[in-house]
């Protein structure tokens, strides 16, 4: 069985620039997750969606960040513009449902604001 | 404030050292605690759930214990391969939070 899958895994660009991350998570997981991961740190929760409804999203910037799961399936996280503070790894996840505990991590998109 | 705290942040241990990770909480409404295990550049990967105190769960050299104020990594005989990010995460409502992890390396 395919796990999550992320895309692209390495992406470097100047501030003020916009970026867009791509997630195609497992088949028949309703819950998906976008995460975002300092060095040293553990990951922290952006947004989470059941199906294609962004149920937890207290934790986005909304004033730059943007997320989308059409279709309840795979999902797109944007930022513009993206700033210096924003390179981190953004990591997605998926599962079965919310409260197992159980994620299924993709290896994640490394970003690199210049 | 919930809060997930890890300890030690970095461990080194010889190969076949056993030893102990820590992961304490101090959450209300705690609804499971879960392990994971995450390698440079790669995603977490998932462990262990715990859902009460005097749960144990078992898995290799791993064994994962729970009480009402943390819960315990066991880490029996390791091997090099065991080198990782160990984090431990819970569950209140419907809000995970995850420790900061602890840096495992054992040395051949």
């Amino acid at each position: 069985e395919a796990g999550v899958v992320q895309s692209p895994r390495y992406k470097i660009i100047e501030k003020k620039q916009p970026v867009a991350f791509w997630c195609n998570p497992i088949s028949g997981h309703n819950t998906l997750y976008w995460y975002l991961q300092n060095l040293g740190q553990g990951p922290e929760l952006l947004i989470r969606y059941e199906n294609e409804e962004a149920v937890d999203d207290s934790q986005l910037p909304k004033d730059r960040f943007s997320a989308e799961r059409l279709k309840g399936v795979d999902s797109t996280l944007k930022i513009q513009p993206a700033e210096l503070g924003d390179s981190a790894v953004y990591l997605c996840a998926s599962s079965l449902g919310h409260g197992t505990g159980e994620l299924f991590f993709g290896e994640g998109s490394r970003l690199t604001v210049l | 404030e919930d809060q997930v705290t890890q300890s030690p942040e970095a461990l080194r241990l010889q190969e076949g050292e056993s030893s102990s990770l820590n992961c304490s909480y101090t959450v209300s409404g705690l609804r499971g605690l879960f392990w994971y295990r995450q390698d440079p550049g790669k995603g977490p990967e998932f462990l262990f759930t715990l859902y009460s105190a005097g749960e144990e769960k078992e898995k290799e050299r791993l064994k994962a214990t729970l009480t009402k104020k943390e819960s315990f990594l066991h880490i029996t005989a390791p091997k090099p391969e065991d080198s990782a990010t160990y984090l431990c995460a819970v569950i209140v409502g419907n809000q995970f939070y995850f420790g900061t992890g602890t840096s495992l390396t054992v040395i051949p």
